[in-house]
């Protein structure tokens, strides 16, 4: 069975700073994508980031980027110079026969 | 870009309704998905489809059923509401069955059973 575990519930950061949010997973399948969402207050999730199991290499979107360690099964969150705006809740994703999500972490910023 | 709009953005039921939360998406994707969330519990599958007029039990279908009667809308029912359903409902969609894509998500419904 899939699983993924998120064991941040919440995590600050000071505006401008970088913040690392965890996720851990487990599958038994060997071709597999993991996500990032975020989810505001305005509640629509938003995709953040994919990284595709077979690629080694780690994805970056702009301000964000993933450390993928597919031997530990991690898949972290980087947030570089945060920003007001990326105060949200984050969910780590794994792809199966449906999405597996794990329970969040709620990312505070402080100006 | 895809839509996928949720009728209701908040709702407040009386226990022993029936309520419908609908669910339309505008891009022709086959699958769509009905998760609900709660804080600590992340996003829970209840129910989804691949195709028109086909569902499948999630892994918390008890008191909800579904239709898809077209392909663009996705509805969830449940039969008799109660106060443990309440909750925020998110609805998904997504283009291929191999997620490769991830999900384009609703702005979710806030349900409250009274």
């Amino acid at each position: 069975a899939q699983t993924v575990t998120q064991s941040q519930p919440e995590m600050s950061v000071q505006e401008a700073e970088t913040v690392t949010l965890s996720c851990t997973y487990d599958t038994s399948e060997s071709d597999y994508y993991l996500f990032w969402y975020k989810q505001p207050p305005s509640r629509q999730m938003i995709l953040v980031i994919r990284q595709e199991a077979y690629k080694q290499q780690n994805a970056t979107e702009n301000r964000f980027s993933v450390n993928f360690q597919k031997a530990a099964k991690s898949f972290s969150l980087k947030i570089s110079d945060s920003q007001l705006g990326d105060a949200a809740m984050y969910f780590c994703a794994l792809t199966g026969n449906q999405f597996y999500f794990g329970t969040g972490t709620s990312l505070t910023v402080i100006p | 870009d895809v839509k996928v709009t949720q009728s209701s953005r908040y709702l407040v039921k009386r226990t022993g309704e029936k309520v419908f939360l609908e669910c339309v998406q505008d891009m022709d994707h086959e699958n769509m998905f009905w998760y609900r969330q709660d804080p600590g519990l992340g996003l829970r599958l209840i129910y989804f489809s691949y195709d028109v007029k086909m569902k499948e039990k999630g892994d918390i279908p008890e008191g909800y059923s579904v239709s898809r009667e077209k392909k663009e809308r996705f509805s969830l029912i449940l039969e008799s509401a109660s106060t443990n359903q309440t909750s925020m409902y998110l609805c998904a969609s997504s283009l291929y069955t191999a997620f490769s894509a991830g999900y384009t998500f609703g702005s979710g419904t806030r349900l409250t059973v009274v």
